[in-house]
């Protein structure tokens, strides 16, 4: 059964960092472009990053560009994102997608992680 | 940046044809893909490659992408079908996301 599983989701305050992570099962992290999303409660779906299959292409919105680190481990089969600097407006649910490939639909997701940014 | 432009809401009676836009320049020119969100739920894909439904997903989901419209219909909708549905396509090497519409099914 594939299944995304997030977890790492806090309530921290301004500045602090956080460690987000995704354990996949049922599929291969390696075969597939893994992407962090998130959603503010209430609000849309937000682009923050993604990593290649082959791991050599990682990209990131330009709201987290600098802030936030995605990456991943192929031996646990898991995705990470690392946030850094972390704001009161990156207070999300995060999400970790799959995707086959750039320009691909992302066709599994997980169920979501709440990181809250409060002092 | 490129964006896609969604209506917020939408309303349509139970049996009826619901169709949600989504609009980008050149969006024809690119793959589109949709997505439901129930209350309290990831997001699930329901429309790929503009048109293709994944398995699972009922025949009365549909889609086009044309110009500068990707268009989701709903044929005969339910009112399980009430739900936030966002488009999505890549730029490049970004992704991008709509803002997303309320359906409403009443």
């Amino acid at each position: 059964q594939v299944q995304l599983v997030e977890s790492g989701g806090d309530l921290v305050k301004p500045g602090d960092s956080l460690r987000l992570s995704c354990a996949a099962s049922g599929f291969l992290i390696g075969d597939y472009y893994m992407t962090w999303i998130r959603q503010v409660p209430g609000k849309g779906l937000e682009w923050l990053a993604y990593i290649s299959i082959s791991g050599s292409d990682i990209y990131y919105a330009d709201s987290v560009k600098g802030r936030f680190t995605i990456s991943r481990d192929i031996a646990k089969n898991s995705l990470f994102l690392r946030m850094n600097s972390l704001r009161a407006d990156d207070t999300a649910v995060y999400y970790c997608a799959r995707s086959k490939g750039g320009n691909t639909e992302f066709d599994k997701w997980g169920q979501g992680t709440l990181v809250t940014v409060s002092s | 940046s490129y964006d896609l432009t969604q209506p917020p809401s939408v309303s349509v009676s139970p049996g009826q044809t619901a169709s949600i836009t989504c609009s980008g320049d050149e969006l024809g020119d690119k793959f589109a893909s949709w997505y439901q969100q129930k209350p309290g739920q990831s997001p699930l894909l329901v429309i790929y490659h503009d048109t293709k439904r994944p398995s699972g997903i009922p025949e009365r989901f549909s889609g086009s992408n044309s110009g500068n419209t990707a268009t989701l219909t709903i044929s005969g909708t339910q009112a399980m079908d009430e739900s936030d549905y966002y488009c999505q396509a890549w730029d490049g090497t970004t992704v991008v996301f709509g803002g997303g519409t309320k359906l409403t099914v009443l």
